[in-house]
């Protein structure tokens, strides 16, 4: 089935440093999404991509939506310690059903 | 604004007892449900999903059923649960009917096995 090859798994950083971390898949898709996960709760949408080159910010977190439509990144700058947390990218294929394809996460941790 | 109930959000069971998780959606009409697992410190594993009333589609086999006997509500049930069920259940529902929406989490509940 589908995978989604997300990286890095884990990272450690100084407050105030920017932090990149992207997906890669064979597959396809017509959206990709970028989630956050705290500790104990449920994933909270950050932002959700539906065009091939698009590029989209949120605050200090950027994301973008690769042209081949197999990869997208995530970019979150100067960063601080509530960025804590364990990050998701997710594909969705074209389809009613609203399937998504996870990756495994990328856990960032910040230093204050 | 849509929101999304899950509960209890923390369960400790014992092995071979039954389970029932409840998830209800307010705000939308139609929703496509999702219920999913995920490991302590790993991603997300999609247990059922379901587009309409009574449809669910199942995508791994295991000790779990899914329900939905109302269009805003999806419930996970278990007749016997087994020590591999623990983990952290999620809840999560989209717009129906159309490609390309994103889905919303509940908060989850946080089930032990003991």
């Amino acid at each position: 089935g589908q995978q989604l090859n997300q990286s890095p798994q884990s990272m450690f950083i100084q407050e105030g440093e920017d932090v990149s971390m992207n997906c890669t898949s064979s597959s396809i898709f017509n959206t990709w999404l970028w989630y956050k996960q705290d500790p104990g709760e449920g994933p909270v949408l950050l932002i959700a991509l539906y065009k091939a080159g698009e590029l989209t910010s949120n605050g200090r977190l950027t994301a973008q939506f690769g042209i081949t439509r197999k990869d997208s990144f995530l970019n979150i700058s100067a960063s601080i310690p509530s960025d804590v947390g364990i990050y998701f990218c997710a594909g969705q294929l074209a389809s009613n059903t609203g399937k998504l394809i996870f990756g495994q996460g990328t856990t960032l941790q910040v230093k204050p | 604004s849509q929101t999304i109930h899950q509960w209890p959000a923390t369960l400790v069971q014992p092995v071979g007892s039954p389970l029932s998780l409840e998830c209800t959606v307010e705000g939308t009409s139609n929703p496509n449900l999702y219920w999913y697992r995920q490991a302590a410190g790993r991603g997300l594993q999609l247990l059922f999903y379901s587009v309409g009333i009574g449809q669910i589609s199942s995508e791994v086999p295991q000790n779990l059923s899914a329900s939905r006997p109302q269009d805003r509500q999806f419930i996970l049930s278990s007749k016997k649960l087994l020590l591999s069920d623990s983990g952290f259940y999620l809840c999560a529902w989209s717009g129906g009917g159309r490609s390309n929406q994103p889905q919303h989490f509940g908060d989850g509940t946080r089930l032990s096995i003991l």
